[in-house]
């Protein structure tokens, strides 16, 4: 029963380095999401995908880039690293408008 | 424009006592879904129910109970007799079609709930 799992779970940049968070479901969804959540403003979407190889932008995309090559993957990634982007990263998948399954999160400190 | 607003940040309340959460939106759309998700101090979100916007029923389970009401573009959610593992945050959120396709969903801030024992 993995459902929706994310790598990795915790890591440290330093501002201006580059990196990749990956999410993998097995549960066949159409829909994923990429969000963060910072102390006091709940999750926000950054940024989302209907299906294999179509992205669109959320509330707060600017820094952040995504690819869902695969209908089971989607990937986001932060090109040059900013101390602004210290959150915890949640991926999540959905059968269209149905509720949404979280992975377990992915804490970014960025240095 | 598409807003969740959670007015209360954080409320304490001590085993037993019945407790409110407030989720207010706001969508130009007639057609939308609203959630609550729960997120206990482990991290996960936990999905706790999810409402149409034609399905105006109020919703009970358990201790747990909600009332929508499209009139004032409220959902709240109510706990009966709490318990300290309620202890949580909670997430109203609302889901709207796109016109690019697919569900755009927005969240409150949320709610942390202290229940003491």
């Amino acid at each position: 029963n993995a459902g929706v799992t994310q790598t990795p779970k915790f890591r440290v940049l330093k501002t201006g380095q580059s990196m990749t968070l990956l999410c993998a479901q097995d549960m066949n969804h159409e829909y994923m999401y990429w969000y963060r959540q910072d102390p006091g403003m709940g999750l926000r979407l950054i940024h989302y995908s209907v299906g294999e190889g179509t992205t669109a932008k959320g509330e707060v995309p600017d820094g952040y880039n995504v690819s869902r090559l695969k209908k089971q993957n989607f990937l986001l990634g932060l090109e040059s690293a900013a101390p602004s982007q210290t959150s915890v990263y949640f991926c999540a998948s959905s059968y269209k408008d149905q509720p949404q399954h979280f992975g377990d999160g992915t804490r970014l400190s960025i240095l | 424009a598409q807003k969740v607003t959670q007015a209360q940040t954080e409320i304490s309340v001590v085993e037993k006592e019945d407790v409110t959460l407030d989720c207010v939106y706001e969508t130009r759309d007639t057609t939308y879904y609203l959630f609550w998700y729960k997120q206990p101090p482990s991290g996960e979100l936990v999905f706790l129910i999810r409402r149409n916007s034609f399905d105006e029923q109020n919703e009970i389970s358990g201790r747990y109970s909600w009332n929508f009401q499209k009139s004032t573009s409220s959902f709240n959610f109510t706990i009966t007799a709490s318990q300290v593992v309620d202890s949580a945050v909670y997430f109203c959120a609302l889901s709207e079609s796109k016109n690019t396709g697919g569900f755009k969903t927005i969240f409150g801030a949320g709610t942390r709930l202290f229940v003491k024992a």
